[in-house]
């Protein structure tokens, strides 16, 4: 089974809808949770963490973690074509020794106008 | 300004050479990290290093080698025993008491 998993995409929504990207893990014990963003040939920018159940909201986007089903999502609201780009989930899994954060394939988002 | 920076952007190699990339950061981070993405592909972690003079093997580390003599720079040096090195590079670096990664901007090597 795969540590970190992403619907692969790509995912198209219109312009100004809301748009669902979703990510489940493996180790019922993680503890952190990261939402990456990353324009083709770029490298990735952080967009933002959460650490507990519930939602974190930065701007327009929100990120869910529910840690008894053991998924994390990312909500964005009134799309912009700027969103199109893939969106990495990462998870950093409470038993390593480390800092090690385990990365998830990505989901490609395309917002069209 | 604080940040990340990798050098070269692209890099072109012939088989049967070793190349290193660097990775220079000025945020002060005690944890640096190497990660190789294929297209399609997630981020795959080759070597980290939580300290100075301190590195450990990462998920892929073979036909890689690293260094950590300062604080500030952690170079990737990809050898000829590294079968497809064709791939993009990331650097990353975090402080060592949190886990938020923050990337280079990349380099995109190319085995001719």
């Amino acid at each position: 089974q795969k540590e970190v998993e992403q619907n692969s995409g790509p995912l198209s929504v219109p312009e100004g809808a809301i748009a669902s990207l979703n990510c489940t893990y493996s180790d019922r014990g993680s503890q952190s949770f990261f939402w990456y963003r990353q324009y083709s040939g770029k490298s990735p920018e952080l967009i933002m963490f959460i650490y507990s159940n519930g939602d974190k909201e930065d701007g327009r986007f929100t990120a869910q973690l529910n840690k008894a089903s053991q998924y994390v999502s990312l909500l964005i609201r009134d799309s912009q074509p700027s969103d199109s780009a893939t969106y990495l989930c990462a998870v950093k899994p409470m038993k390593t020794s480390y800092d090690k954060v385990i990365f998830g394939p990505g989901t490609s988002l395309s917002v069209i106008p | 300004d604080g940040g990340i920076t990798q050098s070269p952007k692209y890099l072109f190699r012939k088989e049967g050479q070793n190349v290193t990339l660097s990775c220079e950061q000025n945020l002060n981070h005690d944890a640096m990290y190497w990660y190789r993405q294929d297209p399609g592909q997630g981020l795959r972690l080759i070597y980290y290093s939580q300290i100075v003079n301190d590195f450990q093997k990462g998920d892929i580390a073979e036909g890689y080698s690293v260094s950590r003599e300062k604080k500030e720079s952690f170079p990737l040096t990809v050898t000829s025993a590294q079968k497809n090195p064709t791939a993009f590079y990331l650097c990353a670096s975090s402080l060592g008491t949190t886990d938020t990664q923050y990337f280079g901007p990349g380099t995109r090597l190319t085995v001719l």
